[in-house]
């Protein structure tokens, strides 16, 4: 089993959907969790953290689920600007962030 | 405030000359990393030092990389000889050690080897 793996899409939904992305990883260990943007031709920004208890900014929720090991995104009302690929992150240890290939969200007018 | 500094952003060479990518990290970021990311393989680590030491290189692929930070401002990687299938899009980040998960990253170095 990979050490992270996503579904790499590309999820093509309209303007104002709801779209949920999930992210598997095997390190059991892992105690965070993040969620990484990633327009295209461009470098990774941080998007948000991933806690146990969940967490929630705006129109994005972010969730754990430590039983079956994957944590998930959730986008409500999409806007055009969400366009881009979504990468889901698991610490290795302190210091290593282990990165999936991302999952390409595209949302159409 | 300058960001993560890469240079150059592109880069085209011939198979078997040497390549260096540079990067200058955020003022005051104590961890530097070097990603390469590919579409086949996405974002994979190749490096990364804290406080200018090398901490785990096991993500370098072969002898014919490798990568230095001789002050807390500056570091290279290096790649000699370059192969086509080096060809990817280089990436440097930085951050604070004790907050590694905010990772700064600068806009990529897209190498092409021919």
């Amino acid at each position: 089993r990979k050490e992270v793996e996503q579904d790499p899409g590309p999820f093509n939904v309209p303007e104002g959907a709801t779209v949920a992305f999930n992210c598997t990883y095997s390190n059991s260990a892992s105690q965070s969790f993040f969620w990484y943007r990633q327009d295209c031709r461009k470098e990774p920004k941080l998007l948000m953290s991933v806690y146990s208890s969940g967490n929630e900014d705006g129109r994005f929720t972010a969730q754990l689920n430590r039983a079956s090991q994957y944590i998930s995104l959730l986008i409500r009302d999409s806007k055009l600007s969400d366009s881009a690929t979504y990468l889901c992150v698991v610490p290795e240890n302190t210091d290593k962030l282990i990165f999936g290939t991302g999952t390409r969200l595209q949302v159409f007018p | 405030d300058a960001g993560v500094i890469q240079s150059p952003r592109h880069e085209v060479t011939e198979m078997g000359q040497e390549v260096t990518l540079r990067c200058k990290p955020i003022s005051g970021h104590n961890s530097l990393f070097w990603y390469r990311q590919t579409m086949m393989r996405g974002l994979e680590l190749l490096i990364y030092f804290n406080n200018n030491v090398p901490i785990d290189d096991s993500g370098m692929p072969e002898d014919r990389f490798s990568a230095k930070m001789p002050n807390a401002s500056f570091s290279t990687l290096k790649i000699q000889p370059s192969e086509p299938r080096d060809s990817a899009v280089y990436f440097c980040a930085s951050s604070l050690r004790q907050d590694n998960e905010k990772l700064f990253f600068g806009s990529g170095t897209q190498l092409s080897v021919l």
